[in-house]
């Protein structure tokens, strides 16, 4: 199995540039979520979303928007890059929260650098 | 606010040594907490989970409790290998968060040879 896989591995921004990192899953999860890491930090929710068509805001939404028209795909949009919005990103799936299995899968991250 | 904690930051031992990771949590009124481990450059990886209701969960050489009473939880490693040089993060879910997480900062752990 797949998993998780998020591309691109690696990008270089611009001040100002906008871009789309793709997430896609093939395990039939419905829910969905975002996550950026800052070096040294926890992990921060950006993005989540409960199946297709329903997504919410986490704590640090600000600067990036998502949708969810299938099961499988949930797009993070940087628009106008901003310098603070260098660090890894992470898209992960679940079961939907309080099943008996719960994990969250993660994708192997986006290493984005905004100059 | 729920705020995680693990102490220490970094924590470096010998092959073969029993050790323990902790992680303590603000507001106890948690739904679950989960133990990932994140190898560099890589994502996380989850190894266990466990509800507000166990004590314990265990696979392998790992075991986790949790106290939810006073807000701590701690990852046990039996008989530690160079392989589990990693850096684990607990996260927990709160009873009124839905399905938001909130995540400790992690220990960079080393096992030496």
């Amino acid at each position: 199995n797949a998993g998780v896989t998020q591309t691109p591995k690696f990008r270089i921004l611009k001040i100002g540039q906008s871009m789309t990192l793709q997430c896609t899953q093939d395990m039939n999860h419905n829910y969905m979520y975002w996550y950026r890491q800052d070096p040294g930090m926890g992990l921060k929710l950006i993005y989540y979303s409960v199946g297709a068509g329903i997504t919410d805001k986490g704590e640090v939404p600000n600067g990036y928007n998502v949708s969810r028209s299938t099961t499988e795909d949930f797009p993070l949009r940087l628009e106008l890059a901003a310098p603070s919005q260098t660090s890894v990103y992470f898209c992960a799936s679940s079961y939907p929260t309080g099943t008996e299995n719960e994990k969250l899968f993660f994708g192997s991250g986006t290493q984005l650098s905004v100059l | 606010k729920q705020e995680v904690t693990q102490i220490p930051a970094a924590l470096s031992v010998p092959e073969g040594e029993n050790l323990v990771l902790n992680c303590s949590f603000t507001d106890s009124a948690i739904y679950n907490l989960q133990w990932f481990r994140q190898d560099p450059g890589k994502g996380l990886t989850s190894l266990l989970l466990i509800q507000s209701s166990q004590r314990e969960q265990t696979s392998g050489r790992l075991n986790a409790s949790l106290d939810k009473s006073s807000g701590r939880s701690t990852l046990y490693i039996a008989a530690s290998q160079p392989g589990d040089s990693a850096t684990y993060l607990c996260a927990v879910r709160r009873e009124t968060s839905g399905s938001r997480l909130t995540f400790g900062e992690g220990t960079q752990l080393t096992v030496n040879p």
